[in-house]
């Protein structure tokens, strides 16, 4: 079964500091694997997007994220946090051709000062 | 280059109702998907509308519907509505890969719809 897990519901972390959101999907084929975020009220944005290549990938506002195969996750990164990142942060996962992209549960953030 | 545009915003109707949501995708896409989020969850797929035909559905009952015109914009429609039909209702517009790509989504800022 097609599937996304992100394991933590909300995070807090504190302004300047690290973070890692973390991700596992189970997929039958090869994915392309996305994050996007999405602030109180408002659509989601996508943040960067995986297919093949470098297992690193950078995307917008700061953010990275790593594919490692052989975990079967794809966990986001930023180096440090600033207090605009606050927001509810989704792994998706879909097939080449655009077609149904499944999205996780989401993983709220919050930034404390 | 305006981006993906949903309308309403928001919606009040009542059990049993039909509503009509609408959404115009982003500048030089062609294909639109419809999802539902409710407070708290991940959106879920309802279905993806290219070349005016549904091509894609999720598991969502008949009383959700769509549309798509030769323009590309696209309908939701959902009849004999049901409390749990409250949620947030996103639509998300792509360029169609062609079975090679996937250029992820634009999402517009969905309509909120509640049921009372």
């Amino acid at each position: 079964a097609q599937s996304v897990t992100q394991p933590d519901i909300h995070i807090t972390v504190s302004e300047g500091a690290s973070l890692e959101l973390r991700c596992n999907y189970s997929y039958g084929a090869t994915p392309y694997l996305f994050w996007y975020v999405q602030s109180p009220g408002q659509g989601l944005q996508l943040l960067l997007k995986y297919f093949s290549g470098d297992t690193l990938v950078q995307g917008i506002k700061g953010f990275e994220a790593e594919f490692k195969r052989s975990q079967s996750s794809f966990n986001l990164r930023k180096p440090s946090v600033h207090w605009s990142d606050a927001a509810e942060y989704f792994c998706a996962v879909g097939p080449p051709g655009g077609f149904k992209t499944i999205f996780g549960a989401g993983t709220r953030l919050f930034v404390k000062a | 280059d305006a981006g993906v545009t949903q309308s309403p915003t928001h919606l009040i109707k009542t059990r049993g109702q039909q509503v009509t949501l609408r959404c115009s995708p982003k500048s030089g896409h062609d294909t639109v998907s419809w999802y539902q989020q409710a407070l708290g969850q991940g959106p879920q797929f309802i279905f993806q509308y290219y070349e005016e035909e549904e091509r894609q559905r999720g598991n969502f009952p008949d009383r959700f519907s769509g549309h798509q015109f030769p323009n590309y914009s696209s309908e939701l429609n959902v009849n004999a509505l049901l409390l749990g039909d409250s949620a947030l209702y996103l639509c998300a517009s792509s360029l169609d890969g062609s079975g090679r790509r996937n250029y992820g989504y634009t999402f517009g800022s969905g309509t909120r719809l509640t049921v009372v």
